[in-house]
């Protein structure tokens, strides 16, 4: 089945930009989405449509793709940005999504 | 505004059927840019799409869990069912109801927003 692979941790300084990889072979062909955990809650949509914010998210979440690897981008990362980020797409046929293994963001 | 919740038992024993309601508040299940979708995850793990439904009553699911799993919806109330048989203790987990917003001529969607999520164990 297909696969989303994401680095397990990043750690970043405060004010840093933080960057979180997410690599598929589709990636080329279907949308990729971010989400956001922090412990004990569910998760967050911060990025859809590759680089699209929902309203609401602050500007230094940014999304990128280039081939077949996405990005998400913490610019001038908070204490608050301290969560679980996972990526999520769709396998090239368009049948069903799939969950990266998640990367945990760690503020020094 | 958009509520998702989740409910069902919190305790099944090996080789029963799970059954879980998602009730959904401030949009309607006929919508056809929207559906709801299940989603787990096991304590300190990664989420694991389960299944999603559609307003047509288009369907999918996970491909490893296919044999398994059956969703349904219920427009008038709101609600959409998913059964699970044959638990095991390895499919203990927080399971997520969210409400899929679908790209356009596809069948597939990203998840906004989330239920709060229900713990389901299983243990005899």
């Amino acid at each position: 089945s297909y696969e989303l692979t994401q680095p397990p941790s990043v750690s970043v300084s405060p004010g840093q930009t933080a960057r979180i990889t997410c690599s598929g072979d589709a990636l080329p062909k279907q949308y990729a989405y971010w989400y956001q955990q922090k412990p004990g809650q569910a998760p967050v949509l911060v990025i859809y449509k590759d680089s699209e914010r929902p309203s609401g998210i602050p500007e230094r979440f940014s999304g990128s793709s280039s081939g077949t690897t996405v990005t998400l981008t913490i610019s001038g990362v908070q204490a608050e940005d301290e969560a679980d980020y996972y990526c999520q797409s769709a396998d090239s046929s368009g049948t069903y999504e799939v969950f990266g293994g998640g990367t945990k963001l760690t503020v020094l | 505004q958009v509520t998702l919740k989740e409910s069902g038992p919190v305790l099944v024993k090996p080789t029963e059927t799970l059954t879980l309601t998602c009730t959904v508040s401030g949009f309607s299940l006929s919508n056809a840019r929207m559906g709801v979708s299940w989603i787990r995850q096991p304590p300190g793990k990664a989420l694991e799409w389960l299944a999603h439904i559609f307003s047509n009553d288009e369907k999918s699911y996970s491909t490893s869990l296919k044999s398994r799993l059956t969703i349904s919806k219920d427009t008038s109330k709101s609600q959409v069912v998913l059964t699970m048989t044959n638990m095991d203790p390895v499919d203990t987990a927080t399971y997520y109801c969210a409400r899929i917003w679908r790209v356009p001529a596809t069948a597939i969607g990203w998840f906004d927003p989330w239920g709060q999520g229900t713990l389901v164990t299983v243990s005899s």
